[in-house]
């Protein structure tokens, strides 16, 4: 399958600094890439879904100011958490994929973010 | 909307045990659903999906699934379970229309008794 590679996969910051994760399609164009949440012991919730070239469309009750999406090339977009604060520590994963009906997504290894 | 429910969020079998997780789906449209396994600390790896071809679907490492549209079932099993399959499991939904926006169940954490 298509790689999706994420980075970094661990990142410890101070509270109220802000982190960028990245999130790159390498093999192939992703027209549309998706940002999700774990939380502990929880399932993965969609945050936004990002489309090359336009604002990314976030689900209810995200805060698009705090957590600022960008795709800007059709292998790359990346998720920044502004202002960070402890509440904010998650496991943040990425997906991407071509857009093709009945086509896959693939997802990157995910980012351990731990606010201190 | 779409939405995925799994029976059971722990779910323990013996080594050498049938193992069945359980998923029900909910979906306006023909739906994909798909089978992915988290191990900890890492991100999702696809076992499988069903995209309406053939119902029963099989996937790496030994797993498949059957979509059951009566049922509104994708339940997955493994006849025989090792001990390298003890990971969280989870059902997925997406619009058949297109657009991998993958609905999540809340996962089964697959625990395996030598």
């Amino acid at each position: 399958g298509a790689v999706v590679s994420q980075h970094p996969s661990r990142v410890i910051c101070k509270s109220g600094t802000s982190v960028k994760i990245e999130c790159r399609s390498l093999d192939f164009q992703a027209t549309t890439m998706f940002w999700y949440r774990q939380f502990p012991k929880k399932s993965l919730m969609l945050m936004a879904t990002s489309n090359e070239g336009s604002k990314a469309t976030y689900e209810q009750g995200v805060e698009k100011d705090k957590f600022l999406i960008n795709h800007a090339s059709l292998t790359l977009s990346t998720l920044t958490v502004t202002s960070a604060h402890p509440e904010d520590s998650s496991f943040y994963i990425c997906s991407a994929s071509s857009g093709q009906p009945g086509g896959e997504a693939f997802f990157g290894q995910g980012t351990r973010l731990t606010v201190v | 909307a779409q939405s995925v429910t799994q029976l059971g969020s722990h779910v323990s079998v013996s080594e050498g045990a049938l193992v069945l997780l359980r998923c029900n789906y909910s979906s306006s449209v023909p739906p994909y659903l798909f089978w992915y396994v988290q191990y900890p600390n890492q991100g999702l790896q696809l076992l499988l999906k069903y995209t309406s071809a053939a119902t029963l679907v099989k996937g790496i490492n030994g797993f498949e699934a059957e979509f059951k549209k009566s049922e509104t079932s994708f339940h997955l099993t493994k006849p025989s379970a090792h001990m390298s399959d003890a990971a969280e499991y989870f059902c997925a939904v997406s619009d058949s229309g297109g657009y991998q926006k993958v609905t999540f169940g809340t996962g089964t954490k697959l625990q395996v008794i030598p």
